[in-house]
């Protein structure tokens, strides 16, 4: 069974703290997704990495795919209340199966 | 439209009760999915169809039947369900083949929250 490992687990910060959350696993995989879900909604993808070393931007948002493609992270710049909720990465097993990590559930307080 | 409908938004059920959940997407999709969430955890994975055929059954009771009437449906029906059913019910969309980019990318619809008394 493959595992995505995330850390921290839960995270209450102030509004304009930094943060970074992080993505583990002992398998290699092609590509890796970020979703964000807001209470009452379902996960909406941030992005996705494909290659091994990649960091993609948006806006205050930084991913990072690790060089063997086993992890990943994703920095917050400034945090602010509308970037709280649970923040998923995700990673393709067989065709069709896409499975989550354990999720971080973040709080941003004003 | 870029948008997976679901039906109802709150369900509550007892547990000798027969109910459906039912989705929705008109994005042209082939590949349709059922994950159950419990508060502050992750999305679980129940079933993957494919082609309107059922390609994953993650080992679910059978208490849960799927269906895909066709390429834009997907419904979910309930019966003799235990109160440790009672979660949020997530449908998904996604071309069913994979991409060069590798997993396909998932449109979630918000849900249906099920509370089984």
């Amino acid at each position: 069974t493959q595992l995505l490992e995330q850390s921290p687990q839960f995270l209450s910060i102030q509004e304009g703290e930094n943060l970074t959350v992080y993505c583990n696993s002992s398998s290699v995989f092609s590509s890796l997704q970020w979703y964000r879900q807001e209470p009452g909604e379902g996960p909406v993808l941030l992005v996705t990495v494909v290659t091994g070393g990649e960091v993609k931007k948006l806006k205050r948002l930084t991913f990072q795919f690790g060089d063997a493609r086993k992890d990943s992270s994703l920095h917050i710049t400034a945090a602010q209340p509308g970037d709280t909720g649970l923040y998923l990465c995700a990673a393709g097993g067989a065709t069709n199966k896409l499975i989550f990590g354990t999720g971080t559930l973040l709080a941003v307080q004003p | 439209d870029t948008e997976v409908t679901q039906t109802p938004k709150h369900l509550v059920m007892g547990m000798t009760n027969k109910k459906s959940l039912k989705c929705e997407q008109h994005m042209g999709h082939r590949a349709m999915y059922w994950y159950k969430q419990k508060a502050k955890k992750p999305p679980e994975l129940m079933f993957v169809y494919s082609y309107e055929k059922l390609s994953i059954n993650e080992s679910v009771p059978s208490r849960f039947s799927p269906e895909c009437p066709n390429s834009s449906l997907l419904n979910l029906h309930l019966h003799a369900l235990q109160p440790e059913d009672s979660a949020l019910y997530l449908c998904a969309s996604s071309h069913a083949r994979q991409g060069l980019s590798g997993a396909n990318v998932l449109t979630f619809g918000a849900g249906s929250r099920l509370t089984v008394l």
